[in-house]
């Protein structure tokens, strides 16, 4: 049972590059929602998804991107990578909104020069 | 808006000391109450949570109740353990048509031999 997954682990960008970071899960969760983790800011949250085609912002969106055509995939897409972008990136799933815990991958270190 | 607040880290500690992360929060309705813990390294695991008032939370030895009066969850372990160092976050969710969660910022604890 490999839960959810996140690829890649760590990667570099140039300012302005585009990128798509990958979120899968095989529990057959219907909510989804991406993290960003900040030192001395806990994690806050990007976007998120409660079911295949719907999708709506959290408390940090702007400059991210985000789809969900299935209900495993949920990938996360910066558009123009910028410094204050560099962080570790965190996808999560649960049953449903209201129904946590929810489950947490490993994560993505992005840096952005 | 909801929020929590959780005491600074870092906290180090002897091995067999006792612990306590203070957490508190702010929620409009009635939230459920979690702590995740973060290994190094790792995403998030749920380590317990608490879904009404007075409702005790526990797992691995670690406790945690619900107080409404005082809008509390703080975090004890009566004996920690090296393996025990860790990121420690509290969060909280509101049902309905919030339900997303909540962080605080979070407590980095190590624990010393």
């Amino acid at each position: 049972n490999a839960g959810v997954t996140q690829t890649p682990k760590f990667q570099v960008l140039k300012t302005g590059q585009s990128m798509t970071l990958q979120c899968a899960q095989d529990m057959n969760h219907e909510y989804m929602s991406w993290y960003r983790q900040d030192p001395g800011m806990g994690l806050r949250l990007i976007h998120y998804s409660v079911g295949a085609g719907i999708t709506d912002q959290g408390e940090v969106p702007n400059g991210y991107n985000v789809s969900r055509s299935t209900t495993e995939d949920f990938p996360l897409r910066l558009l123009s990578a910028a410094p204050s972008q560099t962080s570790v990136y965190f996808c999560a799933s649960s049953y449903s909104r209201s129904n946590q815990p929810q489950h947490f991958g490993d994560g993505t270190r992005l840096s952005i020069l | 808006g909801d929020s929590v607040t959780q005491m600074e880290g870092p906290v180090t500690l002897s091995e067999e000391a006792f612990l306590t992360i203070n957490c508190t929060y702010t929620a409009t309705g009635y939230p459920s109450l979690f702590w995740y813990v973060q290994y190094p390294g790792e995403g998030l695991q749920l380590l317990l949570k608490a879904t009404k008032a007075d409702d005790k939370g526990s797992n691995k030895g670690f406790e945690a109740t619900y107080r409404k009066e005082t809008t509390s969850f703080h975090l004890e372990k009566g004996s920690v353990q090296v393996s025990d160092s860790a990121v420690y976050f509290c969060a909280l969710t509101v049902g309905g048509s919030q339900g997303n969660l909540i962080f605080g910022k979070g407590t980095k604890l190590s624990v010393k031999p």
